[in-house]
């Protein structure tokens, strides 16, 4: 199976403050990658698929980078409802894992 | 307005069986793949097991081959987990989640709220 790695699992960061976040799949998957935002107590919500298209609707602060192996997901300006916890999926094999996550939290 | 619910959650003892369901509406339910994601309490999420459209395409993570099975009712708009030989460690929300297409290798496009499984003597 293929695994995700995220980093870092936590980051603490203030409103403004651009924020990245990496995901390193295992094997190349190509641009077959998913984020997703959940914040406490709600389902997961869909930022950003084909590793760099935005979502209908999620604002354009948001954005994704890679293919292969490395991926980011970049907050260029992180606001008050950004905070949360990102996860990334890989979309390559009939085994749809994701990353671990990543919780960003208020400084 | 896209809508899933899940239901059919609860406490349940180890080695027993459990079904959730998962009722779709607002979409045209056989045009798309569907999904079964969980998160054990306070961890990540897993995906769980998907189907295809036509029940054509099913896969399963490798912590539930063999013992769960999913099943689809395009006729009901309804997604379907049997749950067998439960453990403790399959305590987690259970999430259904719609494909963005056909098949089952695409992300996913909304979720439920979840329903709550709970494995305990």
């Amino acid at each position: 199976d293929i695994q995700l790695t995220q980093s870092p699992s936590f980051l603490s960061a203030s409103v403004g403050d651009r924020v990245t976040i990496t995901c390193r799949a295992s094997q190349g998957i190509s641009s077959y990658l998913a984020w997703y935002q959940q914040k406490p107590g709600k389902a997961p919500k869909l930022l950003i698929y084909a590793a760099s298209t935005l979502q209908s609707g999620v604002p354009s602060r948001f954005s994704g980078s890679g293919s292969g192996t490395e991926f980011t997901l970049t907050i260029s300006s992180l606001q008050p409802e950004d905070f949360a916890t990102y996860y990334c999926q890989q979309l390559n094999s009939y085994s749809l894992t994701f990353g671990g996550g990543t919780k960003v939290e208020i400084k | 307005e896209v809508q899933l619910v899940e239901s059919g959650g609860g406490l349940v003892q180890p080695g027993r069986s459990l079904r959730l369901s998962c009722a779709a509406s607002g979409f045209t339910f056989d045009d798309y793949a569907m999904h079964w994601v969980r998160q054990a309490p306070g961890k990540g999420l897993e995906w769980v097991s998907g189907i295809s459209w036509n029940s054509g395409s099913i896969g399963y993570a490798d912590s539930v081959k063999g013992r769960f099975t999913i099943s689809r009712d395009n006729a009901k708009n309804s997604l379907y987990l049997q749950m067998n030989s439960l453990r403790a460690e399959d305590t987690a929300l259970y999430y259904c989640a719609k494909g963005d297409a056909a098949d089952i290798i695409n992300w996913f496009d909304p979720w439920g709220q979840g329903t709550l499984v709970t494995v305990s003597s």
